[in-house]
């Protein structure tokens, strides 16, 4: 089983849509969590850290589920702005990042 | 703050020429900084992990002859991409967790060095 599994999309939605990321993990002893966005051709942005059993902040909404190693992302009212490829990332105990494929998100207008 | 500086920005070198890249926190003491290296439409894949004051340790395949990672302050991680060639042409991105940061792991990236080699 991989580190890290991600649908790598592309999820194509209109613009005020809600959508909804899901990310396996292997490694059940992963405390902490990251959703980061990645626009083209640029670095990666921390959007969002988990340490619990979720956390929300504006339109985006991080859901962990530990018993089934899964962790989600929901974007509410999708604005275009919110087009890019979405990173989760387990920690491996405060050592290395290993990043997925992420998954590819294109609001339309 | 949580700034990650990277310079240069890019890059052109032809073939055989060595390109240092420094990846600088700005705003905090970095004791680990990592080196990623991304392909077109590829992940991130970490090549290295710098730590302050010791030897880097390196992923496996990645040639620490070849990529050479110095991590000589609190604040400033250097590769050197060491007789480049054409198929080093990539994105290269550091990293780096804040020393006060504790528990929390999370990483602030630098904007990233694209590097073609002609």
């Amino acid at each position: 089983r991989k580190e890290v599994e991600q649908d790598p999309g592309p999820f194509n939605v209109p613009e005020g849509a809600t959508v909804a990321f899901n990310c396996t993990y292997s490694n059940s002893a992963s405390q902490s969590f990251f959703w980061y966005r990645q626009d083209c051709r640029k670095e990666p942005k921390l959007l969002m850290s988990v340490y619990s059993s979720g956390n929300e902040d504006g339109r985006f909404t991080a859901q962990l589920n530990r018993a089934s190693q899964y962790i989600s992302l929901l974007i509410r009212d999708s604005k275009l702005s919110d087009s890019a490829t979405y990173l989760c990332v387990p920690d491996n105990y405060g050592q290395n990042f290993v990043f997925g494929p992420g998954t590819r998100l294109s609001v339309l207008p | 703050g949580a700034v990650v500086s990277q310079h240069p920005s890019w890059v052109i070198c032809k073939s055989g020429t060595s390109v240092k890249i420094e990846c600088r926190s700005l705003d905090f003491q970095a004791t680990t900084m990592f080196w990623y290296r991304q392909f077109p439409k590829q992940s991130l894949m970490l090549m290295a992990t710098s730590n302050e004051g010791s030897k880097a340790t390196y992923e496996q395949g990645v040639e620490k002859d070849k990529f050479l990672i110095n991590h000589a302050s609190l604040t400033l991680s250097t590769l050197t991409v060491t007789s480049a060639h054409p198929e080093d042409s990539s994105f290269y991105i550091c990293s780096a967790r804040d020393r006060l940061a504790g528990v929390i792991y999370e990483q602030y990236f630098g904007p990233g060095t694209r590097l073609t080699v002609t």
